[in-house]
C-alpha cells in the first residue's frame, strides 16, 4: 500500500547507544516531520522538512538530529540516547505548504523505542 | 500561541449511543482543523477536515464536525458508536504561512461497552 513506511517497528536501546530511525514515503510529497508520542500529551514535533533539503526544528529538538536524505526519505538520528527520550516516534509527509493553506498529514505506524 | 485543548481524557459510551468529542482551539487567524484516529499500534489516520466554507463537514466512518468560530471550538460527533469506534482521536490546529504544522491536543481515549 501507498504510504508512510516506519523501520524499525520496535527497538530497545542502552543509555548511550545511538540509532537512526528511518522514513520514508511514496506520495511525492515535498514536506515531512517526525514527532514523538508520549501519553498525555498527544503528538509533538521534533523537526520537520518544508522540502528537500530544508529543515528546521520543532518542538522539541533537544539530543535529535535529522538528514533530509532525498525527496522520498527522512531519517531521525538520536545520537546518545537517554531514557527520557523512550516513546513512539511517528513520521508523516504532506503536500508542500501553499501561501497559507495546511495539508493534512499522513502518518505511518510509529517505532516504538524504548532506552534502558 | 496556537494551542488545541481535548478536555476529555477518556470517554466510555455504550454501543449505539451517540458520540460527542469536544475540541477547542486558540489560534489568531481563520484556522484549518483536523481530526485523527489512532488505533492501538497503529499511525493516525485522518478522518475529517476543515477549511473554509460549510461549518459543518463530513469524514469517513460515520463521522462529522462542526466548526463553531464564536466558541473556538471543533467538536466530533458520531450518531451512532461501534465497538470498532475504540480509539485514542486527536484534534488539531494547523499552522500555515510557509510552515504546514500541526499543533495536536492530548487526544480523548474512547471505550465502547457493548
Amino acid at each position: 500500500n501507498a504510504g508512510v513506511t516506519q523501520t524499525p517497528k520496535f527497538q530497545v536501546l542502552k543509555t548511550g547507544q545511538s540509532m537512526t530511525l528511518q522514513c520514508a514515503q511514496d506520495m511525492n510529497h515535498n514536506s515531512m516531520y517526525w514527532y514523538r508520542q508520549d501519553p498525555g500529551m498527544g503528538l509533538r514535533l521534533i523537526y520537520y522538512s518544508a522540502s528537500e533539503g530544508t529543515t528546521d526544528k520543532g518542538e522539541v529538538p533537544n539530543g535529535y538530529n535529522v538528514s533530509r536524505l532525498n525527496k522520498r526519505e527522512f531519517s531521525l538520528r538520536l545520537e546518545s540516547a537517554a531514557p527520557s527520550q523512550t516513546s513512539v516516534y511517528f513520521c508523516a509527509s504532506s503536500e508542500a505548504p501553499l501561501d497559507r493553506r495546511v495539508w493534512p498529514q499522513h502518518f505511518g505506524d510509529g517505532t516504538r523505542l524504548s532506552i534502558l | 500561541a496556537q494551542s488545541v485543548t481535548q478536555p476529555d481524557i477518556h470517554i466510555t459510551v455504550s454501543e449505539g449511543a451517540s458520540l460527542e468529542l469536544r475540541c477547542n482551539y486558540s489560534y489568531g487567524a481563520t484556522p484549518y482543523l483536523f481530526w485523527y484516529v489512532q488505533s492501538p499500534g497503529q499511525g493516525l489516520q485522518l478522518l475529517l477536515k476543515y477549511f473554509s466554507g460549510d461549518t459543518l463537514v463530513q469524514g469517513i466512518k460515520g463521522f462529522e464536525a462542526e466548526f463553531k468560530r464564536s466558541q473556538s471550538s471543533f467538536n466530533l460527533r458520531k450518531p451512532s458508536v461501534h465497538w470498532s469506534d475504540a480509539a485514542e482521536y486527536f484534534c488539531a490546529v494547523g499552522v500555515g504561512g510557509g510552515y504546514n504544522k500541526l499543533i495536536f491536543g492530548a487526544g480523548t481515549r474512547l471505550a465502547v461497552h457493548p
